[in-house]
This record gives C-alpha cells, structure tokens and sequence, in this order.
C-alpha cells in the first residue's frame, strides 16, 4: 500500500515566479511511478507529469519538472514562470508495481498565483 | 479524439432514490477507473474494470453501490438507495493499458437533498 503526503494545504505564488509543492510517499514497491495532476476550479482533472522510479533523469513537462529525491521518497513539483491560470488544487498520486492504475492520491495542495 | 465523457455532469437524487453515473471511456481504452472526491479531499480509488469484467472493487463500499463496464456501451457506476453521505463528485478515468496514465472526465456532482 501507498502513502501520499502533501505538506502545504495553500500556497500563494507571485505571477512570473517559481513555485514548488511537495510530496512524499511512502511505498515498499521497487519499481514504481508517481503522477501529478492539476484539478482547478472547474473540477476535471488534469494530467500534469509522470516520473518513474528507475528514470534517471528528473522529469520535465514545459513549465513543470520534478523534484525527484528516491532515498527521501519525495517528488516535489516546481511550476515555473507561474501563470495566473496555474490557480488550483495540485494531487499527487504514486503508481505501484501490482498491476492497474489504482492511484492513490494525497489530499492536495491549493495553489493561488496572485498578480 | 474525444475525451473521456461522463455524465450527466450535475445529479441531485432525494435520499433513498437510485443514482446512475455514466462514463465513456476514450477511444480504443479498454480499462476504467472510478474515483470518488469527497468535499475538501483527494480523489479516492472505488473500482476498477476492463471490459465485462470487475478487476479491482477494493475501494467500493460493500452495499448499496455496483458498477459494470459491459461489451457495448459505457460504463455505469450505481448507487442504490442513496443517503446524504453519498453526496460527492464521481469520478470516472480510463487508460489504454493497465499501467499508463489515466486519463479523466470532468466528473458527476451528485447531491443528495
């Protein structure tokens, strides 16, 4: 089983500056996958970027990278260059090995980009 | 190519009524995943399905709730008998294998006056 923790339940950030919500997990697979979403007000959710256990490099996505440290089990996202419409709830959820995308998501952080 | 559709987007049931949620998977997804988002938390795993059949129900409550995912048509997640706890948005996801990124709906609000 997986544990999600997500430490800022709000974060504020500047227009044009560089943000970065963390996670930790805690998972006893070897090989496993983490996933970030974005939910803003409107309610869907929306893929953001997938980093793998075994990947060597951080993974980057335009304006998003991860901040992948395995022996602190923590995948904490960095949005550059904030835009006003980065303003919503950010999930992260880790993959297991068992087979099927039963994700497992933390209780999110709520991220508010001011002018 | 279509997202993954669900619907209807907004649901109000009177406690006791019957609600059903429907979901479309995207185009050539053969694998389904229903969530649940109560207020103020993160999304929580109910049930999983491939076609015609019932992978993972681990996170389903035992009564009242049941979900399908037959040959033709979309998936249905079923509440029987609803209660003012089973208000939530209802997520459904789908992905094209078992270990890709899922892909969401925009959700089913369901209230229950």
């Amino acid at each position: 089983a997986q544990k999600i923790t997500q430490t800022q339940p709000g974060m504020f950030v500047q227009e044009k500056e560089a943000v970065t919500l963390d996670c930790t997990y805690d998972t006893s697979d070897q090989s496993y996958g983490l996933f970030w979403y974005k939910q803003p007000s409107s309610g869907e959710m929306i893929f953001l970027i997938y980093q793998g256990s075994y990947d060597e490099q951080n993974a980057t996505e335009g304006r998003y990278s991860l901040n992948f440290q395995k022996a602190r089990k923590s995948a904490n996202l960095v949005i550059s260059a904030s835009q006003l419409g980065d303003s919503a709830m950010y999930f992260c959820a880790p993959l297991g090995s068992g087979g099927g995308n039963k994700l497992t998501f933390g209780t999110g952080t709520q991220l508010k980009v001011e002018l | 190519n279509a997202g993954v559709m669900q619907n209807p987007r907004h649901l109000v049931r009177r406690r006791g009524q019957e609600a059903r949620l429907r979901c479309s998977p995207m185009k050539g997804h053969s694998h389904v995943y229903w969530y649940r988002q109560l207020p103020e938390e993160g999304l929580k795993f109910m049930v999983y399905l491939q076609k015609e059949n019932i992978i993972d129900e681990s996170g389903m409550p035992k009564e009242r709730f049941s979900a399908e995912f037959p040959k033709e048509g979309p998936s249905i997640l079923r509440i029987q008998q609803v209660v003012r706890g089973d208000s939530a948005a209802y997520f459904c996801a789908s992905s094209p294998t078992d270990n890709e990124k899922l892909f969401f709906g925009s959700g089913t609000q369901l209230s229950v006056l």
